[in-house]
């Protein structure tokens, strides 16, 4: 069964950068095809996908966010990172890791079928 | 970017009555190679979202046969035939045809 642990500071300070990793168990983040994705949920609100990255380095961002995210991904440790630049309080949300199954012309594809459980985070001085 | 509108914002439900959702894209979610890439999730209190649908309208493992899926283009509906206890939550769909992937708003369903 493969499992996704966010792991990362829960306070950041104002102008300061982010950096969530998320740790991938039960499979290699190598194997299948599969993006590594980060989306994030504001308080009490809905969801909103920052990025994905696949093994192989490839990215793709959320347009509002592109100039200050970045997604990297060390296959060594099974693991991959977001850094989130400049924060602010408007950035402060509950940081989820999940695998994005990507097998275009099949049956299944295009799905978030795995998640971490989340990180929450805030940002204040 | 594509939006996704979804209705109600709120849906006070009876166990064992039946509840509708909608969901519609501000473009047609339909690939040229046939499948229209949309999702319901589920995210029940304090829990990370659950597929629910895919397609538009295929059951994801687990889901039980009350859950529906419907749909195609640009509007979209889930169906639950008796609500349960166990579904009260709140519902997004999401679009994945075209980047950045794009979720509704929620749609929250709680017992009355």
């Amino acid at each position: 069964q493969v499992q996704l642990q966010e792991s990362g500071p829960g306070l950041v300070q104002p102008s300061q950068t982010l950096s969530l990793t998320c740790t991938v168990s039960g499979g290699s983040i190598s194997g299948g095809t599969y993006y590594w994705s980060w989306i994030r949920q504001h308080p009490g609100k809905g969801l909103e996908w920052i990025g994905y990255i696949y093994h192989r380095g490839n990215t793709d961002y959320t347009p509002s966010l592109r100039s200050r995210a970045t997604i990297s991904v060390d296959t060594s440790k099974n693991q991959f990172s977001l850094n989130l630049s400049s924060m602010t309080a408007a950035d402060t949300a509950v940081y989820y890791c999940a695998r994005y199954h990507y097998d275009p012309g099949s049956d299944y594809s295009n799905i978030f079928d795995y998640w971490g459980q989340g990180a929450l985070v805030t940002v204040s001085s | 970017e594509i939006v996704m509108t979804q209705s109600p914002l709120s849906l006070p439900v009876t166990p064992g009555e039946p509840a509708s959702i909608s969901c519609r894209s501000s473009q047609s979610l339909l690939h040229i190679n046939g499948y229209t890439y949309f999702y319901w999730y589920l995210q029940r209190p304090g829990q990370s979202p659950q597929l629910l649908i895919y397609l538009g309208s295929n059951r994801a493992s687990g889901v039980p046969d009350r859950f529906s899926g419907s749909g195609s283009g640009t509007d979209f509906t889930l169906k639950i035939s008796r609500v349960e206890a166990e579904d009260v939550g709140v519902y997004y769909c999401m679009q994945a045809l075209l980047t950045p992937l794009t979720f509704g708003g929620g749609t929250k369903v709680e017992i009355k």
